[in-house]
């Protein structure tokens, strides 16, 4: 069945430092892969995608992410991270032979220390 | 305002009641999707429309849920007989349609909060 892991339920970081927010996939297919961030109380808003072609991928924010097959991981990363970075990231994975529907991990809350 | 709204965006209901969300989505996106997002939880897919045609409902909804979308431009959610169960953050999410074998990206509306007493 396909599933999205992501290991951390909660990060602290520094502000300023680098940030890793990992993500683990199980879909038989090509992937066509997501990062979203969410505000309290808010919908969702989509920081990077990959569907092909460079495995490193550039989003807003400062935001990019990694695809790795071998690993069925899309991990995302900031090298420095802003106060405003605090919020719950989740990352997604969209089934194309079922309409595109997004199956999403748990989501990490990430906090960040002044 | 382009981007998906939604409405109301909290209700607050008593058990056994019936309440009914509603979605308009981007006005070029043929894709209009429900999810439910408990707390602590990342979203559930719920059921999705192309156009005005419900093409998939997930196990997730019980007979209780309903929705539509008349007329492929807006959709409503409507939960009958509500339940505490019931209680979370309802999204609405629409996107282009894709050609054959692909996807777009979905985008999000600012969600209607639940609360069923």
């Amino acid at each position: 069945a396909q599933s999205v892991t992501q290991p951390d339920i909660h990060i602290t970081v520094s502000e300023g430092a680098s940030l890793e927010l990992r993500c683990n996939y199980s879909y038989g297919a090509t992937p066509y892969l997501f990062w979203y961030v969410q505000s309290p109380g808010q919908g969702l808003q989509l920081l990077l995608k990959y569907f092909s072609g460079d495995t490193l991928v550039q989003g807003i924010k400062g935001f990019e992410a990694e695809f790795k097959r071998s690993q069925s991981s899309f991990n995302l990363r900031k090298p420095s991270v802003h106060w405003s970075d605090a919020a719950e990231y989740f990352c997604a994975v969209a089934l194309y032979n079922q309409g595109g529907k997004l199956i999403f991990g748990q989501g990490t809350e990430l906090s960040v220390k002044p | 305002d382009t981007g998906v709204s939604q409405n109301p965006r909290h209700k607050i209901t008593k058990r056994g009641q019936n309440v009914t969300f509603r979605c308009d989505p981007i006005s070029e996106h043929n894709r209009l999707y429900w999810y439910r997002q408990t707390l602590g939880q990342g979203p559930e897919f719920l059921t999705y429309f192309q156009n005005e045609a419900q093409l998939e409902k997930s196990r997730l909804l019980s007979d209780r849920f309903s929705a539509e979308r008349p007329k492929g431009s807006f959709s409503t959610l409507e939960i009958q007989r509500t339940e505490q169960g019931d209680s979370a953050m309802y999204l609405c999410a629409s996107s282009q349609n894709p050609t054959t074998g692909r996807v777009n990206e979905q985008f999000f509306g600012p969600g209607t909060r639940l609360t069923v007493l």
